[in-house]
């Protein structure tokens, strides 16, 4: 199975700031990676796929970048709505598996 | 717009079987080319792929539950479902449903079903 390491486990940040995860897949999955939001009592919601491309309808504050092992998430410009967990995933082979997640939080 | 909704009980035994399912509405599950899958989540923990099926009744599952997992497909119902069997407290999680996207998000899970809560009790 690929492993999904993502950093940190938790952030704090001030609205306005820019905040930024990192995902390290433990071999290379070229650029076959998204990223999802987890507000608590809902269903994740998919913001990036491919990497960097950005879903339909997700504000442009977000982005993701990196291919092969190495890859970033960041928000520029935090809003208050972005708290929730961020979880990293791999589709480039079977098992599908996601990073641990990151949990954002106001300072 | 494709919308699903899981259903199933949410308590459990211990060594027993759950069955969930999850109905799709707002389009026909066997149309298309898609991937039907379950996801679950631990209380406190994270994400983790169960299994999925394809719409002709492929199947693949995680390895680290292959022994006792069992995804199916009834188009007359426009449902699929999980069978997960021999349950333990560990298997105590929020159960999704989820199927990917129609275009570049292929891979990505973009509709999902807003979770279903499985209790496994002693």
């Amino acid at each position: 199975d690929i492993q999904m390491t993502q950093s940190p486990s938790s952030l704090s940040a001030s609205v306005g700031d820019t905040v930024t995860i990192t995902c390290q897949a433990s071999q290379d999955i070229s650029d076959y990676l998204n990223w999802y939001q987890h507000k608590p009592g809902k269903a994740p919601k998919l913001l990036i796929y491919d990497a960097s491309t950005l879903e339909t309808g997700v504000p442009s504050r977000f982005s993701g970048g990196g291919s092969g092992t190495d890859f970033t998430f960041t928000i520029t410009g935090l809003q208050p709505e972005d708290i929730a967990t961020y979880y990293c995933q791999h589709y480039d082979n079977l098992p599908i598996t996601f990073g641990q997640g990151t949990r954002l939080d106001f300072k | 717009q494709v919308q699903l909704q899981e259903s199933g009980p949410g308590l459990v035994k211990a060594s027993q079987t759950v069955s969930l399912t999850c109905t799709v509405s707002g389009g026909s599950i066997s149309s298309g080319n898609y991937y039907w899958s379950w996801i679950r989540q631990p209380a406190g923990k994270g994400l983790e792929w169960i299994g999925r099926i394809s719409t002709t009744g492929g199947t693949s599952y995680n390895p680290s539950l292959k022994s006792r997992v069992t995804i199916s497909i009834d188009t007359s119902k426009n449902q699929f479902s999980l069978n997960l069997s021999s349950v333990t407290a560990s298997d105590t999680a929020v159960y999704y449903c989820a199927r990917g996207g129609d275009s570049g998000n292929y891979y990505g899970f973009v509709y999902w079903g807003q979770g279903t809560l499985v209790t496994v009790s002693s």
